[in-house]
């Protein structure tokens, strides 16, 4: 069974650092690009960065370019989050999700097929 | 940046009625990069439909997509009391987007 946990959420103040964790089970975890998406309180949702298999692409959001860095552990099973410079408007639940490829004779399909449960992170003095 | 614009905001409807939940891009998009997902309060979303038309795994036949170019449908046949959720679009193409949501309520 897929699994996704994050972790390493909670109250940080502004101008601070956090970094989120998210652990894999059940998939060869090389073998996919993972996500980060976020969602503010009452709000939708929006994603946040990227990051190839083997971790050698990585992709961000213009709303966190040059704060927030996305990392892997393929010997670990393990996403990462490092965030700098927080922000109030970086509050939020932080969903990493699995990016499913499907290529077929004409097309290739991406998604998002597995999520965690998230982990709130509260930017406030 | 493509922008998706989701319509309604809010949809009011009953148990066993049909849902029609539309999704517009700024640009025409690749079919294969649109993908439906379905989020209840406190909950992680669910994917429900990607390539536009294709459904999940275990998603119900009464969910369907369809579309192209820039206007895409996520069509609930007849909706059970379980369907009542948030429902996003999402595009996988230059970046990644999503809609700003359709609250689905019971009438």
């Amino acid at each position: 069974e897929v699994q996704l946990l994050e972790s390493g959420g909670g109250l940080v103040q502004p101008g601070g650092s956090l970094r989120l964790s998210c652990a894999a089970s059940g998939f060869t975890f090389s073998s996919y690009a993972l996500n980060w998406v976020r969602q503010a309180p009452g709000k939708g949702l929006e994603w946040v960065s990227a990051i190839s298999g083997s971790g050698g692409s990585t992709y961000y959001a213009d709303s966190v370019k040059g704060r927030f860095t996305i990392s892997r552990d393929n010997s670990k099973n393990t996403l990462y989050l490092q965030m700098n410079s927080l922000r109030a408007e970086d509050t939020a639940v932080y969903y990493c999700a699995r990016r499913q490829t499907v290529v077929v004779v004409a097309a290739t399909y991406y998604y998002f097929d597995y999520w965690g449960q998230g982990t709130l992170v509260t930017v406030s003095s | 940046e493509i922008v998706l614009t989701q319509s309604p905001g809010t949809l009011s409807l009953s148990p066993g009625e049909r849902a029609t939940l539309s999704c517009r891009a700024s640009q025409s998009i690749s079919s294969s990069y649109l993908a439906w997902y379905q989020q209840k309060p406190g909950q992680a979303p669910r994917l429900l439909i990607y390539g536009a038309s294709s459904r999940a795994t275990g998603i119900p036949d009464r969910f369907s997509g369809s579309g192209s170019g820039t206007d895409f449908t996520l069509t609930i046949s007849r909706l059970e009391p379980e369907d009542f959720a948030v429902y996003y679009c999402q595009q996988y193409g230059s970046s990644i987007t999503f809609g700003q949501g359709t609250r689905l309520e019971i009438k």
